[in-house]
């Protein structure tokens, strides 16, 4: 099976813009997370979809959104980037109909920079 | 806000020898998991050990785990340079969040 892909793997903003960035999970997995990866906070949980509801969601503010579609591919939206949103942007999926406890594939993550 | 705490927060060693990490949470688990990150790369699911398990293995890793404590380790016995990485423990605080830990690097000199 194909892994966890995400795109795009790099991008350059500057503060003020928006930003949407892809995830496709592993096929037959329904469950996606995704995360923040930062030098000084570490990996930070954003939310999680599953059959396109949001199932639980970490402590971000609502700049950070995203959803999920009915091929399980999701999204996520950051609007109004500030220099602190830069980070590596990690999406997982899992096979998990209870939260996202289970074994977590991740992708190769966005490398996103705000300038 | 982040569950685990790794020690140490970095280790080096060479080939050959073992490696420990060791991991401390905060509340009680239903499972805890161990993941490696290469630099700058995705996690890599390495082994989940469940809260009534005390030891797992899987290849040349072997993970503790000691409730009453609230720690785990994960050992790597003779460690290869391949194995330089950055290992993160996660637990899912008896929620249905996955929390990450700081993480521990790893290098191994060849």
């Amino acid at each position: 099976k194909a892994g966890v892909t995400q795109t795009p793997r790099y991008l350059i903003k500057t503060r003020g813009q928006q930003v949407t960035l892809s995830c496709s999970p592993i096929s037959g997995h329904r469950s996606v997370s995704w995360y923040q990866q930062t030098p000084g906070q570490g990996l930070q949980f954003l939310f999680e979809y599953f059959s396109e509801t949001q199932r639980n969601k970490g402590n971000f503010p609502g700049r950070f959104s995203g959803r999920q579609f009915s091929n399980s591919r999701s999204e996520m939206n950051v609007s109004t980037l500030e220099l602190g949103d830069s980070a590596l942007y990690l999406c997982a999926s899992s096979l998990s109909a209870g939260g996202n406890t289970d074994t977590q594939y991740f992708g190769p993550g966005t490398r996103l920079t705000v300038l | 806000s982040q569950q685990g705490e790794e020690d140490p927060q970095a280790l080096s060693i060479q080939e050959g020898e073992n490696a420990t990490m060791n991991c401390s949470y905060k509340t009680s688990i239903n499972n805890l998991q161990w993941y490696r990150q290469n630099s700058g790369r995705g996690l890599v699911h390495l082994i989940l050990i469940r809260s009534n398990e005390r030891e797992k293995h899987s290849g040349r890793l072997r993970v503790t785990l000691d409730t009453s404590k609230k720690s785990s380790s994960l050992l790597i016995t003779a460690s290869r340079a391949a194995d330089t990485a950055s290992y993160f423990c996660a637990t899912d605080e008896n929620t249905d969040k996955l929390i990450f830990g700081t993480g521990t690097r790893l290098q191994v000199f060849p």
